[in-house]
């Protein structure tokens, strides 16, 4: 059975651009978290969508959103970039819930 | 907001060696999940405890929940290179939906 797909594996943008991060769960898995995990802070919880419905959220700023799609796959947004948000990006499913949960390989986003 | 204190955040120990690291919580989990990440890749699932004073043993590695289920620890006997890596703990609460909250990790590098 594949695992969680994340597609871009790298990624650079300039400060101020947007980009789009993609996640396909595992099949079956309705539960899909995004996390941002940087050197200092570790593993940050972005939000976790749930049946095409934002269950639970994170505290990060409205630049940061997502949706999920019927066939459970999700995107991330992120809007007006910033230094900052130069980080590894990962995506995790699950069955039901977020806990035991399936990372992906994660996208690493540059922002120059 | 639940926090998990994990211990020590760095460790650097030669092959043969045997050691512990330890998340700590002032919460009560229903589940703690274990993950080990290596550099570039998503963490990956390395087991669940959801039982107060449970032990489980995966080959050289042991992990105990403690009987309070607020605390657990993880224990490597004759650490090898190939254990190299972040090892992260994660507790899961039971509300309406279940939250996932993560340690910040324990960086383990066995030297040859």
């Amino acid at each position: 059975k594949a695992g969680v797909t994340q597609t871009p594996r790298y990624l650079i943008k300039t400060r101020g651009q947007q980009v789009t991060l993609s996640c396909s769960p595992i099949s079956g898995h309705r539960s899909v978290s995004w996390y941002q995990q940087t050197p200092g802070q570790g593993l940050q919880f972005l939000f976790e969508y749930f049946s095409e419905t934002q269950r639970n959220k994170g505290n990060f700023p409205g630049r940061f959103s997502g949706r999920q799609f019927s066939n459970s796959r999700s995107e991330m947004n992120v809007s007006t970039l910033e230094l900052g948000d130069s980080a590894l990006y990962l995506c995790a499913s699950s069955l039901m819930g977020i806990n035991e949960a399936f990372f992906g390989q994660g996208t690493r986003l540059t922002v120059v | 907001t639940q926090l998990l204190e994990q211990s020590p955040q760095f460790l650097s120990i030669q092959e043969g060696e045997n050691l512990t690291v330890y998340c700590n919580s002032s919460s009560v989990f229903s589940s703690l999940q274990w993950y080990r990440q290596e550099p570039g890749e998503g963490p990956v699932l390395l087991v669940t405890v959801v039982t107060g004073g449970e032990v489980k043993k995966l080959k050289r590695l042991t992990f105990q929940f403690g009987d309070a289920r607020k605390d657990s620890s993880l224990h490597i006997t004759a650490a090898q290179p190939g254990d190299t890596g972040l090892y992260l703990c994660a507790g899961a609460n039971s509300g309406g939906y279940q939250k996932v909250t993560f340690g910040i990790g324990t960086k383990l590098q066995v030297i040859p």
